[in-house]
């Protein structure tokens, strides 16, 4: 079946621009996840739903950052006025059963 | 709070030499622990997790925790096993994870 698809796998944004990362999970999981991950690095916690609850944004590096699931499914993670210290991977993961986390190919920010 | 410290950040090895990439953790009590690889052009997946005690592609991974470490082993390495591994646990007693850095491993043919 079809995983968890991101999108766009590309941005590029001037420094100051608002952006969108998009993010559909696998249909029928319940958990959504959102890392970053920077250059040499592992992937960081940013925030995690369930359903349309977000129970732990604990991981998002300032208020520049937003993430919603309105609707239990679709996410979006937003990051306003962008800085160069964002440029890095996006990724987004769902799961079903505890744990059990599939990952999206990730969006490649760069800011510049 | 729960750290994970894989001290490679590359590995090579050759064709059919035995593998070791190590990971370190802390954490107080039984910790449910990861290894995900990513390969070429390709998503990160999971590859074994501690509890499951499988050995999935050949390898396997062993928990220790006198040493907290839980290094993932292959006897004989492919040179399809080129990839970046991470090894993780969950934070917090939530379903967050936590990745070590990474290591290359390259399989030389």
């Amino acid at each position: 079946g079809a995983g968890v698809s991101q999108s766009p796998r590309y941005k590029v944004a001037k420094r100051g621009q608002d952006v969108a990362l998009r993010c559909d999970p696998i249909s029928g999981h319940v958990s959504l996840f959102w890392y970053q991950q920077a250059l040499g690095q592992g992937p960081e916690f940013l925030t995690y739903f369930q359903n349309e609850a977000q129970l732990d944004k604990s991981g998002l590096p300032s208020d520049r950052f937003f993430a919603e699931r309105p609707e239990g499914s679709v996410s979006t993670l937003k990051i306003q006025r962008t800085q160069q210290e964002d440029s890095a991977v996006y990724l987004c993961a769902s799961s079903l059963a505890v744990y059990e986390q599939y990952f999206g190919p990730g969006t490649r920010l760069t800011v510049t | 709070a729960q750290r994970v410290t894989q001290p490679e950040k590359l590995l090579s090895v050759f064709k059919g030499a035995p593998v070791e990439l190590k990971c370190n953790y802390s954490y107080s009590g039984s910790p449910e622990l990861f290894w995900y690889v990513q390969y070429s052009r390709q998503r990160l997946q999971l590859l074994l997790r501690h509890i499951s005690r499988e050995s999935i592609k050949g390898f396997t991974a062993d928990l220790n925790k006198g040493e907290t470490s839980f290094h993932l082993k292959k006897p004989f390495a492919q040179e399809e096993d080129s990839a970046m591994y991470y090894c993780a646990l969950p934070q917090g007693g939530s379903e967050k994870l936590v990745f070590g850095k990474g290591t290359k491993l390259t399989v030389n043919p």
